[in-house]
């Protein structure tokens, strides 16, 4: 199982602040790996596929990078509405799809 | 738009059974792979089981082996999931999750998921 660690668990951050977050694989993945997004409440939403390709709709403001085992996800400035929970996952040793702790980021 | 919208969620005795179900709306359903993912109370996401377009090929992970049948249901766009020996390890929101055309694997739309609940 490709095990999927992500950090910090919790990030403060005050609107219009960048944000950062990162997401680790026990093995290499390549760039089968996608960002989700979710709401208290509501079902995950599909960010980033591809390591850095946006889904359909999302802001600019959204970048994703990263390859092998070591990626990222940069929020460039917050907007009162991405306060949520994060999750990587990873789709390179499909179909055992495995995802991160998630990371909640917060309004400090 | 693409919709898919789960139900049969409940409170289930330990040991008791449950049947998901997920319909499907808004795409052509019998060109996709499905996929069930849960998520216990206040954690992360864990994936459940696979099918894939036809319903000829499954998978599902080691904690619900055995006790979990997935299938899919071409002429009603739907897919359930048959839940069996449940324990209060298996307590979560169900949601169900299409696997992009593109890209096995990479969930692009997602139900409102479904609650379920082992307790005596």
């Amino acid at each position: 199982e490709v095990v999927m660690t992500q950090s910090p668990a919790t990030l403060s951050v005050s609107p219009g602040e960048r944000a950062t977050l990162s997401c680790g694989a026990s093995q290499y993945v390549s760039s089968n790996l996608a960002w989700y997004q979710q709401k208290p409440g509501q079902a995950p939403r599909l960010l980033i596929y591809g390591a850095s390709t946006r889904a359909t709709g999302i802001p600019a403001r959204f970048t994703g990078s990263g390859s092998g085992t070591d990626f990222t996800l940069t929020i460039s400035s917050l907007q009162s509405e991405d306060f949520a929970v994060y999750y990587c996952q990873q789709y390179n040793n499909w179909p055992q799809l495995t995802f991160g702790g998630g990371t909640k980021v917060e309004i400090k | 738009q693409v919709q898919l919208v789960e139900s049969g969620g409940g409170l289930v005795k330990p040991g008791g059974s449950l049947r998901l179900s997920c319909a499907a709306s808004g795409f052509t359903f019998s060109d996709y792979y499905m996929s069930w993912i849960r998520q216990a109370p206040g954690k992360g996401l864990e994936w459940v089981s696979y099918i894939s377009s036809s319903g000829t090929n499954i998978y599902y992970a080691d904690s619900v082996k055995g006790r979990f049948s997935i299938s899919r249901d071409i002429a009603k766009n739907s897919l359930y999931l048959q839940m069996n020996s449940l324990t209060a390890d298996d307590t979560a929101v169900y949601f169900c999750a299409r696997e992009a055309i593109t890209a096995a694997g990479l969930l692009d739309s997602w139900g409102q998921g479904t609650l379920v609940t082992v307790s005596s």
